[in-house]
């Protein structure tokens, strides 16, 4: 069965550090990798994703991620932060084609200050 | 591209009554739509996934006379909640899938507040 875990359930940054979201998944099979952001009182909307290929996506807004199958990880980074960026990030998993279940961790909110 | 819609945003009632909240895709296809319910800082649970003319698949735990969900077109998905009562209330989210993209990807609608009185 898959699990996704996020080790951080907030994270304070001050404005133009770097930041890294720590997401670590389980799954018996090849697995899709995905993270989401949700502002206040919105939707999810996609900021990156792994299917295969190279270990390291670019997603919107600056974030990257790199998948690491050896630790079962999916890290999320951003070199330089903005206020903006403040937000719930999720990270996903899915292991087929599209229409299959997707699991979420529970979250991390980022929190950037002035 | 890829957008999808939800209506209402927001919805009061009153306890007992029932209430539908609709999910588009407004300029693609979506053979697969999904519902999740959202409890303030929490993650998404999903409670149930329907394909394009066929029954939901609810979750464990999910009650289906409750949540009732119809997905009559390949553009559009409906959620009512039947018999509302205070504890339903919560953040609603749909979100569709193309399966041809053959990626897993969700677009998800913005959402629907429900509060139930």
């Amino acid at each position: 069965a898959q699990s996704v875990t996020q080790l951080d359930s907030q994270v304070p940054v001050f404005e133009e550090a770097p930041v890294e979201l720590r997401c670590n998944y389980s799954s018996s099979v090849s697995v899709y990798l995905f993270w989401y952001v949700q502002y206040p009182n919105q939707g999810l909307q996609l900021l990156l994703k792994y299917l295969s290929g190279s270990t390291l996506v670019k997603g919107i807004n600056g974030f990257e991620a790199e998948f690491n199958k050896s630790q079962t990880s999916f890290h999320l980074r951003k070199p330089s932060v903005h206020i903006s960026d403040t937000a719930e990030y999720f990270c996903a998993v899915s292991d087929g084609p599209g229409g299959f279940k997707t699991i979420f961790g529970a979250g991390t909110r980022l929190f950037v200050k002035a | 591209g890829a957008v999808v819609s939800q209506h209402p945003s927001r919805v009061i009632c009153k306890s007992g009554t029932s209430v539908k909240i609709e999910c588009r895709s407004l300029d693609f296809q979506a053979t697969t739509m999904f519902w999740y319910r959202q409890f303030p800082k929490k993650s998404l649970m999903l409670m149930a996934t329907s394909n394009e003319g066929s029954k939901a698949t609810y979750e464990q735990g999910v009650e289906k006379d409750k949540f009732l969900i119809n997905h009559a077109s390949l553009t559009l998905s409906t959620l009512t909640v039947t018999s509302a009562h205070p504890e339903d209330s919560s953040f609603y989210i749909c979100s569709a899938s193309i399966v041809a993209s053959g990626d897993n990807e969700q677009f998800f609608g913005p959402g629907t507040r429900l509060t139930v009185l």
